[in-house]
């Protein structure tokens, strides 16, 4: 059973619509992470907050808008997003974001963008 | 170039044989090598990590690293069905403090 839990875990959307995607760690680390997993590619760092505040914005487009409300809690804000977003979302957690902390992540969501 | 790179496979052994899967990486001052197996519709689970000190070993797993040649091995012993997934293979280059992961591995262990 995973320490970091996301929801929901499935989600479809029209390109006008909006939606949140929420992830939360029982862990008690201070660093969370927002990554986008496409078939056939690398695990896509996004976004990094380190004790509540933004530390990493990988020139994600604003289309994309995290949240960070306590080092708990994790949303992804998503409005007129692309097909080409249609992908597996994780989040992940550690410690701190320090060089040698592994990552402990969530199930993902598995969105689609129609 | 990318920074950490896998051969996506697949690779196929058969029930107690030895998996053996490669990672290269480019940034040669790179610290922290991490190994993840994410089953299919499944998150990255965290199997062991390394540092640039050493390997490791663990139970049935065991990370080794090559800098000269800038690679990080992961072997799998008596390799059983449920060790079948895709690895993926995590590295914190020296310039950053952010991970960088490889396209992963897909192992099939045949019964």
């Amino acid at each position: 059973e995973t320490g970091v839990t996301q929801t929901p875990r499935h989600l479809v959307m029209g390109m006008t619509n909006k939606k949140s995607l929420k992830c939360e760690q029982h862990l008690g680390h201070n660093a969370m992470y927002w990554y986008k997993q496409s078939a056939k590619k690398p695990l896509e760092l996004m976004f990094v907050y380190n004790f509540k505040e933004q530390t990493e914005n990988n020139s994600v487009p604003s289309r994309f808008s995290p949240e960070c409300p306590n080092s708990s809690h994790l949303f992804l804000h998503l409005h007129t997003l692309q097909p080409e977003d249609s992908a597996l979302y994780l989040c992940a957690s550690s410690l701190r974001q320090v060089v040698n902390q592994p990552q402990h992540f969530g199930d993902g969501t598995r969105l689609s963008i129609l | 170039q990318k920074e950490v790179e896998q051969n996506s496979g697949p690779l196929s052994v058969p029930e107690g044989a030895i998996a053996s899967l490669n990672c290269t990486y480019s940034d040669r001052g790179s610290q922290s090598f991490f190994w993840y197996r994410q089953y299919s519709g499944k998150s990255p689970e965290l199997i062991m990590f390394i540092y640039s000190n050493g390997d490791k070993e663990d139970g049935r797993f065991t990370a080794q690293l090559n800098k000269a040649s800038q690679y990080v091995s992961l072997l799998i012993r008596d390799s059983q069905p449920s060790d079948s997934a895709t690895y993926l293979c995590a590295v914190i280059p020296n310039t950053g403090n952010q991970f960088y992961f490889g396209t992963g591995t897909s192992l099939t262990v045949i019964p």
